[in-house]
């Protein structure tokens, strides 16, 4: 069965270093989103992705964010100098278009 | 701007009662609704994906309807169990669009 594919699972890294999480979409999926869940906190919207570009991006997701499919498989969230608030498991997203979406196992991050 | 919008944010219920949520969305060219539950530290996973005007689903205790015309759809626990706590999502597209998500309900589930 197709699934989400998210690495690392865990990444420790030290504030202000720049951090990248990957997810590798199932690969007939054309939406990307990335969601993040702080400890203990509701699930956050940080992005949409479509056709090479943002389609949708809330207000968390700010400068220092960005996302890119840089090889049509790989599908990254960067983040350029993180925060010790960035500490998060953050989960990937792909769907077809209108059917279900499915979402990867999620990276914990950790800043330190 | 298409918007989702989900209440109650969060909800606290004690085991053996019943609940619902409520997910709003715009009513025009509505194509498809779906039904998220997210536990902590897991994946989603999908609920329910509804298309119809009047579809009511159903998956053990939970169920959900839609009502496309006014749009809206409510998602009903039946006998809450401690095992339901978890954030609740739903998203919606119009056709040719991708899902747009709510920021969902928080349920918890106390014994």
């Amino acid at each position: 069965e197709p699934e989400v594919t998210q690495t690392p699972s865990h990444q420790v890294t030290q504030m202000g270093q720049e951090v990248i999480l990957r997810c590798v979409p199932i690969s007939n999926h054309l939406y990307f989103y990335w969601y993040r869940q702080i400890l203990g906190q509701k699930v956050e919207f940080l992005v949409s992705f479509y056709n090479n570009e943002i389609s949708e991006k809330s207000e968390i997701f700010d400068d220092q964010f960005s996302v890119e499919r840089p090889d049509g498989s790989n599908f990254t969230l960067k983040i350029r100098s993180t925060k010790l608030e960035d500490s998060a498991m953050y989960f990937c997203a792909s769907t077809r278009g209108n059917t279900e979406a499915f979402f990867g196992q999620g990276t914990r991050l950790t800043v330190v | 701007i298409l918007n989702v919008e989900q209440s109650p944010q969060s909800l606290h219920v004690q085991e053996g009662d019943s609940t619902n949520f409520t997910c709003s969305f715009p009513s025009s060219n509505f194509y498809a609704l779906h039904w998220y539950r997210w536990e902590t530290a897991k994946s989603p996973e999908a609920l329910f994906v509804m298309t119809l005007n009047g579809d009511e689903k159903k998956k053990g205790r939970i169920s959900a309807t839609l009502n496309t015309k006014e749009g809206y759809s409510y998602l009903y626990i039946k006998g809450s169990q401690p095992e339901d706590s978890a954030t609740y999502l739903c998203a919606f597209s119009q056709a040719g669009t991708a899902l747009i998500f709510g920021k969902g309900t928080t349920l918890s589930v106390s014994s």
